[in-house]
């Protein structure tokens, strides 16, 4: 089983769509959860951090749940330039590593 | 904020030739980090550099393939030895900027590399 496991994707949505991702981790001891963006051919760049009770952002809203080790971002209104790769980053104790999910593709279309 | 700078920013190599990518950071950090993403793939950690010791591997990578230099708190080398067509990825540089667990990690532009 992988450490970060995120829905496969990918997401095709209409703009104006609400869109849910979801991410699950197995270490009972990860510490931080952040949400990065990919866009094609682009470094990550950090979206947001996750904290345990629940942070907005604008049209993003992540959440977090320890007891299920899981992890969600919600975007509202898609606009076309949320078309990305999400990607759902977990760090553990003991030295910080960090680990990223393989990605959710998002095409948000006209 | 960090501002990561990579150079090549992309190249095509033939095999068994090896090529180094620099990594440059606009402030000092302790840790840089080097990552590989191949195509539609997440990020891989290949190795942890610190300043002053040895680069920590990550189970996989060894530095025979990968070895990475650290001459200062601002910059990095990776270089990808005796590559084959398997070694074709991209190579991220990353720092971590803020302190402790909810440290923001950042990226270069990375390094396309594909190898003939």
């Amino acid at each position: 089983r992988k450490e970060v496991e995120q829905d496969p994707g990918p997401f095709n949505v209409p703009e104006g769509a609400t869109v849910a991702f979801n991410c699950t981790y197995s270490n009972s001891a990860s510490q931080s959860f952040f949400w990065y963006r990919q866009d094609c051919r682009k470094e990550p760049k950090l979206l947001m951090s996750v904290y345990s009770s629940g942070n907005e952002d604008g049209r993003f809203t992540a959440q977090l749940n320890r007891a299920s080790q899981y992890i969600s971002l919600l975007i509202r209104d898609s606009k076309l330039s949320d078309s990305a790769t999400y990607l759902c980053v977990v760090r553990n104790t003991g030295g910080f590593k960090t680990i990223f999910g393989a990605g959710t593709r998002l095409f948000v279309k006209a | 904020s960090a501002v990561i700078s990579q150079k090549p920013s992309r190249d095509i190599c033939q095999r068994g030739t090896s090529l180094t990518i620099q990594c440059q950071v606009d402030s000092q950090v302790t840790m840089m980090f080097w990552y590989r993403q191949q195509p539609g793939q997440s990020l891989t950690l290949i190795a942890t550099a610190n300043q002053g010791s040895e680069a920590t591997y990550e189970s996989g990578f060894v530095i025979d393939k990968f070895p990475i230099s650290r001459p200062n708190l601002t910059f990095s080398t990776l270089t990808v030895s005796n590559m084959s067509p398997e070694d074709s990825s991209i190579y991220l540089c990353s720092v971590e900027v803020g302190g402790g667990a909810a440290d923001t990690q950042y990226f270069g532009p990375g390094t396309r590399l594909t190898v003939l």
